[in-house]
């Protein structure tokens, strides 16, 4: 089966603090994406990566950047944490060259407080 | 707003079939639609995806027109454990993925 593991699964953190949230997957897949999750909003995508070293942003990368130095993982990092980023945070991974082609394959989520 | 819409919810009863309409007008050409299911506590699965016109798995089928503006999810038969959050995703024409903002389906006894 397919694994997809978030470092956290609750974390809470001050304002203005630097915040690394980690996502690893085993299956060698291609495509890593990091979505946040808000009430009435759904899933929205804030980074997306279809190789080591490769990103592209999604609609709400403001604030956000992410790294991917290994095949396996992507980590997301909140440069300055601010209370509006309080939210849900998902992991996914999928195999193949387009996003879409693919299901993605989800981590438990990262449930974040800014205080 | 998400630019992918689909209903805030819907009720059924155990035994009943649920049909789930998401509208995406923006949808781009060449790309799939696919729903995923949503537990408390975890993240998204994977159901179903298609194309066009009608797709069928163990668990669900899916129908797309041909125009491919929207999409309907078809769960035969609920029962009380397909009570969940049930998301579309495509690509819109501006090479966007986009999920709606899903649909809680509640399943009574």
């Amino acid at each position: 089966d397919v694994k997809v593991t978030q470092s956290s699964r609750y974390l809470v953190k001050r304002t203005g603090e630097k915040v690394f949230l980690e996502c690893v997957q085993d299956m060698d897949h291609e495509n890593m994406f990091w979505y946040r999750q808000d009430p009435g909003l759904g899933l929205r995508l804030i980074y997306f990566s279809y190789d080591v070293k490769m990103k592209e942003k999604g609609d709400i990368p403001e604030g956000y950047s992410v790294s991917r130095e290994k095949k396996e993982r992507f980590s997301l990092i909140l440069e300055s944490a601010s209370t509006n980023q309080t939210s849900m945070y998902l992991c996914a991974s999928s195999f193949g060259q387009h996003p879409s082609d693919n299901e993605q394959f989800f981590g438990p989520g990262t449930r974040l407080t800014v205080l | 707003l998400a630019k992918t819409t689909q209903p805030i919810s819907m009720d059924s009863y155990e035994g009943q079939e649920v049909n789930i309409t998401c509208s995406h007008n923006n949808i781009a050409t060449n790309d799939y639609i696919t729903w995923y299911q949503q537990f408390p506590s975890q993240g998204p699965r994977f159901i179903i995806q298609g194309y066009k016109t009608k797709v069928t798995n163990e668990v669900a089928s899916l129908f797309i027109p041909a125009d491919r503006k929207s999409s309907t999810l078809s769960l035969p038969r609920v029962s009380l454990s397909d009570t969940a959050v049930y998301y579309c995703l495509v690509v819109l024409d501006d090479y966007k993925l986009s999920f709606g903002a899903g649909t809680t389906v509640t399943v009574r006894a």
